[in-house]
């Protein structure tokens, strides 16, 4: 199983460009959520998708623009990137079901490694 | 709001000892989960165990025991007899029980460096 695909894994962007990070999930899981990590803070939520159709801002949502194309994939837009958005972005996804034994656990990508010059 | 705090920056262990991560949470929330996730030098993370806040029983899964304390809102995590390739960040979490769009809530995370 492949579970959580990212892309791309590593990119650099010039002030001002815009780029779009794109997740895709084979576990058939209801949610989907875009994080950045940076040092010492742990992970930060930016939007999530709680289920196919919705979306929402998450802790740290400005600059930033999401897209749940259907079950499978959420994709996350930088329209104008910032120095500050440097980071390390995680997709991951979750099923809904809380009574299952997994439900509700958090499944994470690789992770994208992000530098705006 | 959550609020999830790894007081341990950085731990740094010889190979064969024993090392606990700390982890306090706060949330009025009585119903909740409990994670801990590994992110390895090549920067996965990588799903440990989840503790639902209803189960206190502590666990153990090999080298690794987690031991969970309502009363003291910890849910600590220790590594026995380390091993080179637990070096690693270690990140607890929180998340409340819901049936969609669970959102994790992370601490900052404590760096375990085991020397052999």
């Amino acid at each position: 199983n492949a579970g959580v695909t990212q892309t791309p894994k590593f990119q650099v962007l010039k002030t001002g460009q815009s780029m779009t990070l794109q997740c895709a999930q084979d576990m058939n899981h209801n949610s989907m959520y875009w994080y950045r990590q940076d040092p010492g803070m742990g992970l930060r939520l930016i939007y999530y998708s709680a289920s196919e159709g919705t979306t929402d801002k998450g802790e740290v949502p400005n600059g930033y623009n999401v897209s749940r194309l259907n079950k499978r994939e959420f994709s996350l837009r930088l329209e104008s990137a910032a120095p500050s958005q440097t980071s390390v972005y995680f997709c991951a996804s979750s099923d809904g079901e809380v009574w299952e034994p997994s439900g509700n656990t958090i499944y994470f990508g690789e992770g994208s490694w992000l530098t705006v010059v | 709001a959550q609020k999830v705090t790894q007081a341990q920056t950085e731990i740094s262990v010889v190979e064969k000892e024993d090392v606990t991560l700390d982890c306090v949470y706060e949330t009025r929330d009585t119903t909740y989960y409990l994670f801990w996730y590994k992110q390895p030098p090549s920067g996965e993370l990588v799903f440990l165990i989840r503790r639902n806040s209803f189960d206190e029983q502590n666990e153990i899964s090999g080298r690794y025991s987690w031991n969970f304390q309502k009363s003291t809102s910890s849910f600590n995590f220790t590594i026995t007899a380390s091993q080179v390739v637990d070096s690693a960040v270690y990140f607890c979490a929180l998340s409340l029980i819901k049936a969609a769009g669970n959102k994790l809530t992370f601490g900052g995370g404590t760096r375990v460096l085991v020397k052999p």
